[in-house]
């Protein structure tokens, strides 16, 4: 099983909301990331966990939460967002976060839209 | 800092043609580069990974060459099919400290019956 999966597959929140995005996956990987992707650009990596504990924050506002309950969950906390903020939310996973050879395996995304 | 660039963003071709996808990067102190497909609003899915240390990985009618020293990689698609469309991203992960990718802008493929 190579799947990562993400919930909800879309969310529409206003600014005043708080919502969480999910991610799983049942490889055993070690390392969980957040990426953020707008339209018709790369993604951007937004957070890097590594057994559990955050390993990267690449200068995230404080409104974007990450949490990782265990080795197969990774969460996303959304609070006061922005409009700007809207786009796709890819979560991934590799083996490892410092692995030399991983692969890193992409869920389907969230597609966020705040109003 | 790394910069990773990819040509042509936009591709067109008939169904049957092979083709090239070409990725180049601005630092050479990379432990791999990864292909993705991403079709739209989807996620990514990993095509190919090329270690530092290799030449090129074949999977399929896919063909990924990488050359370290010159800061380039292609992607070379034989028998294009309509299914093939998508956007391919090349993404490289610098070596030391964690696995994180830095990913070009890509290149949009619509293959046409």
């Amino acid at each position: 099983d190579t799947e990562v999966t993400q919930t909800p597959k879309h969310l529409v929140m206003g600014m005043t909301n708080k919502k969480s995005l999910k991610c799983e996956q049942h490889m055993g990987h070690r390392a969980m990331y957040w990426y953020k992707q707008k339209a018709k650009k790369p993604p951007e990596l937004m957070f890097v966990y590594s057994y559990e504990k955050l390993s990267i924050n690449e200068s995230v506002p404080s409104r974007f939460s990450p949490e990782c309950p265990n080795s197969s969950l990774l969460n996303l906390h959304l609070h006061a967002l922005q409009p700007e903020d809207s786009a796709l939310y890819l979560c991934a996973s590799s083996q490892a976060a410092s692995g030399l050879t991983d692969t890193q395996y992409f869920g389907p995304g969230t597609r966020l839209t705040v109003l | 800092k790394q910069e990773v660039t990819q040509i042509p963003a936009a591709l067109s071709v008939p169904e049957g043609e092979n083709l090239v996808l070409n990725c180049s990067f601005t630092d050479s102190a990379i432990y791999n580069l990864q292909w993705f497909r991403q079709d739209p609003g989807k996620g990514l899915t990993s095509l190919l990974l090329i270690q530092s240390s290799q030449r090129e990985q074949t999977s399929g009618r896919l063909n990924a060459s990488l050359d370290k020293s010159s800061g380039r990689s292609t992607l070379y698609i034989a028998a294009s099919q309509p299914g093939d469309s998508a956007t391919y991203l090349c993404a490289v992960r610098l070596t030391g400290g964690y696995s994180t990718l830095t990913f070009g802008k890509g290149t949009m493929l619509l293959v046409s019956p």
